[in-house]
């Protein structure tokens, strides 16, 4: 079973809608990270997490909100899509003692706004 | 600024040889630099790391090089074979500990049997 799990995979959303983007890991680790990939801009942090406590924001949190409901989970909201939130999303955690700040990535999730 | 870069976008390799792949960083304050693989449909995944207490660091296959003086890092991969096509991105820590990476863009990796 993969440690890092996003669902859904793929979506089509219209513009306006509201969408939530969701991020389970069974790594018991207490961070958590949001990226979106775009072709030729790599990948840019929207928000990450260090405890259930704790939101910050990244590099690209407009137009974007999360909640961390639980150590595990970790979900990316968009609260009215537009047309340039269409982009291949990641989660990542990280915590895993004696191994510095390597994240470990989910699958992602294709977002299509149309 | 802070940037991490990378000085090829994309590289052609034939199977069997060795592979270098190069990236530029501007913070001097960042300790911790990670190389990740990302193979079309999937997330990246974590290769190599190196501390900036460290110039060289070798894993199977791969050796990652920290050059602090002019602020570069390679990814030297050898005897390259066809699964190792992929895109590739170094990462920096900005901030020491707090786990916030910056990525590069990425170098496509294309092996050629």
């Amino acid at each position: 079973d993969a440690d890092v799990t996003q669902t859904p995979r793929n979506r089509i959303t219209k513009t306006g809608k509201r969408i939530m983007l969701e991020c389970s890991q069974t790594k018991g680790h207490d961070r958590m990270y949001w990226y979106r990939q775009d072709p030729g801009l790599g990948l840019r942090l929207i928000y990450y997490s260090f405890d259930v406590k704790d939101i910050n924001k990244g590099e690209i949190s407009d137009g974007y909100s999360v909640s961390r409901q639980a150590q595990a989970k970790f979900s990316l909201s968009l609260e009215s899509a537009i047309p340039n939130q269409t982009a291949l999303y990641f989660c990542a955690t990280s915590g895993e003692q004696g191994v510095g700040e390597t994240q470990y990535f989910g699958p992602g999730t294709r977002l299509l706004v149309l | 600024g802070e940037s991490v870069g990378l000085h090829l976008p994309t590289l052609s390799v034939q199977e069997g040889d060795n592979s270098i792949i190069n990236c530029a960083y501007s913070n001097s304050a960042s300790d911790y630099f990670i190389w990740y693989k990302q193979e079309s449909g999937k997330g990246p995944q974590f290769i190599i790391d190196i501390r900036s207490n460290m110039d060289k660091r070798q894993g199977q296959r791969v050796t990652v090089l920290l050059n602090k003086t002019v602020k570069h890092l390679s990814l030297q991969i050898a005897a390259t074979q066809p699964g190792d096509s992929a895109v590739y991105f170094c990462a920096e820590t900005v901030g020491g500990s707090q786990g916030n990476l910056i990525f590069g863009k990425g170098t496509k990796l294309s092996v050629k049997p």
